[in-house]
């Protein structure tokens, strides 16, 4: 059973265009949702999380889209760039501090010069 | 600066070794985690421990186990290894002080990863 489900599996974009990548999770006891980037030959690192008690967060760039009754977050990239090309995984955790994260099977973005 | 290292980039067996993957991590966290990740299948955890001596399993523990004798390093082990385990092996560890980090709580920190090839 896969409880965190991401989509598209690849996105191709050019520069300055706006990916989207959508995370659709079942579990409603989870109350953390972050996204993790990846780049080759490093560990993923954490990009930017919200919590269910708001709707949207954004960090420079960086915009997460949440809507609770749907079970759905989203991460948006505005005006992005050749180096936001990675591999971008979602996940979510319940609360606790030895809460453990389920991951997304993780997209590759390219984004063309 | 947090600091997660693996003892390994790269890692070659053969099929019945015994492999150990260490992991180190400077920023006395409590909690500590194993994951693997292969192509289409994302990140999936292994074991995780939340202290020193305890361990829980995750979603995929079937052939390895863990050893975290001190608070610092944890230790995967493939007792006889499998080619079904060439794999990406990623630690990681996390904080229980929901202050100290950004993403509170629940952010992890990840090593480089050890690539295992079993042949």
């Amino acid at each position: 059973q896969q409880q965190v489900k991401q989509s598209p599996q690849s996105l191709i974009v050019q520069k300055g265009g706006i990916p989207i990548i959508n995370c659709a999770y079942e579990n409603t006891a989870f109350d953390y949702f972050p996204w993790y980037q990846q780049f080759p030959g490093k560990g993923p690192a954490l990009l930017i999380a919200i919590r269910p008690d708001v709707s949207e967060k954004k960090e420079g760039r960086f915009t997460i889209s949440f809507n609770k009754s749907a079970k759905q977050f989203s991460l948006h990239i505005m005006d992005s760039q050749p180096g936001d090309s990675a591999t971008y995984f979602c996940a979510a955790s319940r609360g606790g501090a030895n809460s453990k994260l389920t991951f997304g099977k993780g997209i590759t973005l390219s984004v063309r010069p | 600066d947090v600091k997660v290292t693996q003892s390994s980039r790269y890692l070659v067996k053969r099929t019945g070794e015994k492999v150990f993957l260490e992991c180190v991590q400077d920023m006395d966290h409590e909690n500590m985690f194993w994951y693997r990740q292969d192509p289409g299948l994302g990140l999936r955890l292994i074991y995780f421990s939340y202290d020193v001596k305890m361990k829980e399993k995750g979603d995929i523990p079937e052939g390895y186990s863990v050893s975290r004798e001190k608070k610092e390093r944890f230790s995967l082990i493939l007792e006889s290894a499998s080619t079904n385990q060439t794999s990406m092996y990623l630690c990681a560890s996390s904080s229980i002080d929901r202050a100290a980090f950004r993403g509170g709580y629940n952010e992890q920190f990840f090593g480089p990863g050890t690539r295992l090839t079993v042949l």
